[in-house]
């Protein structure tokens, strides 16, 4: 299975300011192909349905304000949240879907 | 509104059974493959089972194959979750999720999740 890490499992940012959160999967995700890298990353919120953020790596999902970016190719991706809102407190999880099972991240745990 | 709704969680015992189910609305749930994901408490994420849009083909993570199966009535616009045989690590909120795709394998519309307690 593939296996993805992320880093850190926690951090504090203050509001405004910018917060990034690293994934690393155990094999490169690049579909040659295609040329597209088969990594997701999702906003979970307690009592709220989890979102869907960043799709192909770097793609923002639907109503995804710009704040949010997704980057990187192959093995080593990053989420960066730039202006940081009081409402993105949650647990940010990146997934690849480059083969079954798709295997999650452990989570990061986004604080103000 | 498009969204889905999970229901049938709650309290099994180890060995019993339980079947979960999504109903999906707001959207033409016959176009998409559908998949389970669950969370246990205080654990990350963890795909579970994919259905194919027919229903004809299934796939499964290898600690729930062969006491898990996936189904669906588009008819009814619903997805299943059969467990049989169910463990104590089982225990977990089970989001019933979207694939935007064919098999593509990311989601883009989550349920809320409904709660499986395995305890005797």
């Amino acid at each position: 299975d593939f296996v993805v890490t992320q880093s850190p499992d926690s951090l504090a940012v203050s509001l405004g300011e910018r917060a990034t959160i690293n994934c690393k999967s155990s094999q490169s995700v690049l579909y040659s192909s295609n040329s597209r890298d088969y990594l997701a990353w999702y906003q979970l919120k307690p009592g709220q349905p989890p979102k869907l953020l960043i799709y192909w790596a770097s793609t923002r999902g639907s109503g995804v304000p710009d704040r949010f970016s997704g980057s990187g190719s192959g093995t080593d991706f990053t989420l960066t949240i730039s202006n940081l809102q009081a409402e993105d407190v949650a647990v940010y999880y990146c997934q690849q879907y480059y083969t079954t099972p798709y295997t999650f991240g452990q989570g990061t745990k986004l604080e103000i | 509104e498009v969204q889905l709704v999970e229901s049938g969680g709650g309290l099994v015992q180890p060995g019993g059974s339980l079947r979960l189910s999504c109903v999906a609305s707001g959207f033409t749930f016959s176009s998409y493959w559908m998949h389970w994901v669950r969370q246990a408490p205080g654990k990350g994420l963890l795909w579970v089972a994919r259905v194919s849009i027919d229903g004809s083909s299934a796939m499964y993570a290898d600690s729930v194959k062969g006491r898990f199966t996936i189904s669906r009535d588009n008819a009814k616009d619903t997805l299943y979750l059969q467990m049989n045989s169910p463990r104590l690590e089982d225990t977990a909120v089970y989001y019933c999720v979207r694939d935007p795709r064919v098999a593509t394998g990311y989601f883009d519309l989550w349920g809320r999740g409904t709660l499986v307690t395995v305890s005797s």
